[in-house]
């Protein structure tokens, strides 16, 4: 059971938007920044967001982050076939155990 | 440019121990936290160990007392003494470099399998 709650699969066609939720606690989303990650078949995880609405050089602008209270939302526009990945969400949990924390991953099928 | 290369992965029985490493370049590898994370065939993301710039260190409840993450930062690299093995262990492994936001991986290794079983 992963501490952050995403849905396990979204799909849509290519060129339609879409969007991935990601929800935690006071501890962990409410009080840190979230990161997003997409993870393409066989290949390591990719930072696509960080600070919640960041994009790291090279990512395009499709792919957009936003944060409220204890959840968080990934937003892909303009979607491709390419797109077709796992979507991780990730922060910090200030708990007693504190450490990163992951959701549990979403898997985007662009039909 | 940013490279992680994990190493020392293989299969070992339950019970028994495995040192993971990791070669870093392209960053000044004293400034940044290094994590280790790992994911079992056909699952999700688990955080497993951090080592913070300042040699603070964080571990998943999964692998406290079982696990132990340092560093040599003479060598730039990273490493994880992971003993008292079990099967739910069995993942790939990567090394990742904190990012400069907050909370953030920006660089992945390849990953290294490890696999327990008897």
């Amino acid at each position: 059971q992963s501490v952050l709650t995403q849905p396990p699969s979204v799909s849509a066609t290519p060129g339609q938007k879409v969007t991935i939720s990601c929800s935690g606690s006071t501890s962990n989303i409410g009080n840190n920044y979230v990161s997003w990650y997409q993870q393409l078949p066989g290949t390591a995880p990719k930072l696509l967001i960080y600070d919640n609405n960041k994009r790291p050089s090279g990512i395009p602008d499709r792919f957009s982050g936003s944060k409220s209270g204890t959840s968080a939302t990934l937003g892909i526009i303009g979607l491709q076939t390419g797109d077709e990945a796992d979507y991780y969400c990730g922060t910090w949990d200030s708990s007693l155990s504190a450490g990163m924390v992951f959701g549990g991953g979403t898997k985007l099928t662009v039909l | 440019q940013v490279q992680l290369v994990e190493s020392g992965g293989g299969v070992v029985q339950p019970g028994g121990s495995l040192r993971l490493s990791c070669a870093a370049s392209g960053f000044t590898f004293s400034n940044y936290g290094i994590h280790w994370v790992r994911q079992a065939p056909g699952k999700g993301l688990e955080w497993v160990s951090f080592i913070r710039y300042d040699g603070n260190k964080y571990y998943a409840d999964s692998v406290k007392g079982r696990f132990t993450i340092s560093r040599d930062t003479s060598k730039n690299t990273l490493y994880l003494q992971m003993n008292s093995l079990r099967a739910e262990d069995t993942a790939v492994y990567y090394c990742a470099k904190d990012g400069d936001g907050y909370n953030d991986i920006d660089y992945w290794g390849q990953g290294t399998l490890v696999t327990v079983s008897s």
